[in-house]
């Protein structure tokens, strides 16, 4: 069955601080992968995708994702946090089966300390 | 990038009635898809909706309980049937913006009481 998995629910981490948020994803070949941010009262943001090539993907915001295919995996990292990256995070994928139809992880919510 | 404007933002509303929900997008694309994100929960896919066809629906999503128009290019309304305190939710369009780019509104909130 096709899933994508985010294991931590909820992130607090000090501002200035470096963040990662893990994503886990479950498919026979590798799908289309995303990370969108979701801003209080927001709608979804896209923060980066990765189709092929060089697996370490680099974002907006300072985010970046690395794509490891024997993990199955896509986490999302940022060296410093700011009090406004405090938002919800999700994961998300899709397959050339079923293009346009996302496939989210639960999101993670990130609390930023002063 | 396409820009959609997503109306109303949020409502609340009683119990038995029905709310529409609308989404503008200001280029032609061919496929709109319309998510729903449950209080604490992720976003599901409810339906995708061609132009000039009928949506076509996810597993336990129902014509009858959140018909879809599509009546141009540009255009797509969702329904949220006969609501209930379940349906209180925040539901999202979404169109494909290109360079497998995706476009999500910025979802309509909706409160059942």
């Amino acid at each position: 069955a096709q899933s994508v998995t985010q294991p931590d629910i909820h992130i607090t981490v000090s501002e200035g601080a470096s963040l990662e948020l893990r994503c886990n994803y479950s498919y026979g070949a590798t799908p289309y992968l995303f990370w969108y941010v979701q801003s209080p009262g927001q709608g979804l943001q896209l923060l980066l995708k990765y189709f092929s090539g060089d697996t370490l993907v680099q974002g907006i915001k300072g985010f970046e994702a690395e794509f490891k295919r024997s993990q199955s995996s896509f986490n999302l990292r940022k060296p410093s946090v700011h009090w406004s990256d405090a938002a919800e995070y999700f994961c998300a994928f899709l397959t050339t089966d079923s293009w346009g139809k996302f496939q989210f992880g639960a999101g993670t919510q990130v609390v930023v300390t002063p | 990038s396409a820009v959609i404007s997503q109306k109303p933002s949020r409502d609340i509303c009683q119990r038995g009635t029905s709310l529409t929900i609308q989404c503008q997008v200001d280029s032609q694309v061919t496929m709109m898809f319309w998510y729903r994100q449950q209080p604490g929960q992720s976003l599901t896919l409810i339906a995708t909706a061609n132009q000039g066809s009928e949506a076509t629906y996810e597993s336990g999503f129902v014509i009858d309980k959140f018909p879809i128009s599509r009546p141009n290019l540009t255009f797509s309304t969702l329904t949220v049937s006969n609501l209930s305190p379940e349906d209180s939710s925040i539901y999202l369009c979404s169109v494909e913006t290109g360079n497998y780019g995706y476009t999500f509104g910025s979802g309509t909130r909706l409160t059942v009481v």
